[in-house]
């Protein structure tokens, strides 16, 4: 699986976007990204996820540049709910194939 | 909402001793996964099963760990003897084996402490 480069930290004011940058140069064609974040003491929740086009759920907006070596995750109005370290993560397969290969994800903090 | 049980959720213990978690997965679940993570770092992958099967395994210290699923449902993860090195959050995650988002669904966690 392909690897991910992240920014260790970021910050973001309550109420306002976060845009969370993920850089995979190195992805394949049938590699899919996939985000998870985690909060303190407790176990990753998955987000969102996607091949090439862009994707929205209730939770986030996935942005994924034409030539997929980057993506972005964004959360629209970021409350401090949404402190947290975001994985961002690329594997074969959209369905029951691969693993999750985890790096050091991003530590956003939201500040009131 | 159907979640994935661990337990137990904090455990201390003395190095050599062992120690051994539990886990539950969501029912219907054919893929389980135990997750090792580092205080600071990412989850890390230490098995995979797939119904009763081991399907990845090579991350596994097995000197001294060892895991099984033997009627495809819940899950041991068992450490003998217990390091130093070994004090870490233990997760649990399961996968449903038909389509979906391929989203795997992550218990809380059991955090060991090595004395």
């Amino acid at each position: 699986d392909a690897k991910t480069t992240q920014p260790p930290s970021m910050d973001c004011a309550e109420g306002r976007a976060a845009n969370l940058p993920c850089n995979h140069s190195t992805i394949s064609g049938n590699e899919y990204v996939y985000w998870y974040r985690q909060i303190h003491s407790q176990g990753p929740q998955y987000i969102i996820h996607g091949l090439k086009n862009n994707e929205t759920n209730e939770m986030a907006s996935l942005i994924i540049t034409e030539d997929r070596k980057s993506s972005t995750l964004i959360l629209p109005h970021a409350t401090l709910r949404d402190t947290a370290v975001y994985y961002c993560i690329v594997r074969v397969g959209g369905g029951s194939q691969g693993n999750l290969i985890f790096g050091k994800g991003t530590k956003l903090s939201v500040k009131p | 909402e159907a979640e994935v049980a661990q337990s137990p959720r904090y455990k201390i213990t003395e190095k050599s001793q062992a120690v051994a978690f539990w886990c539950d997965p969501i029912s219907g679940h054919a893929t389980l996964y135990w997750y090792r993570q580092i205080l600071g770092q990412g989850p890390e992958l230490l098995v995979q099963f797939q119904d009763e099967s081991v399907v990845d395994d090579s991350q596994l210290p097995k000197d001294r760990f060892s895991a099984e699923r033997l009627k495809g449902v819940d899950s041991t993860l068992k450490i003998q003897p217990a390091e130093l090195g070994d004090s870490a959050m233990y997760l649990c995650a399961s996968r449903s084996g038909t389509g979906g988002t391929g989203e795997l669904f992550f218990g809380e966690g059991s955090r060991l402490t090595v004395l």
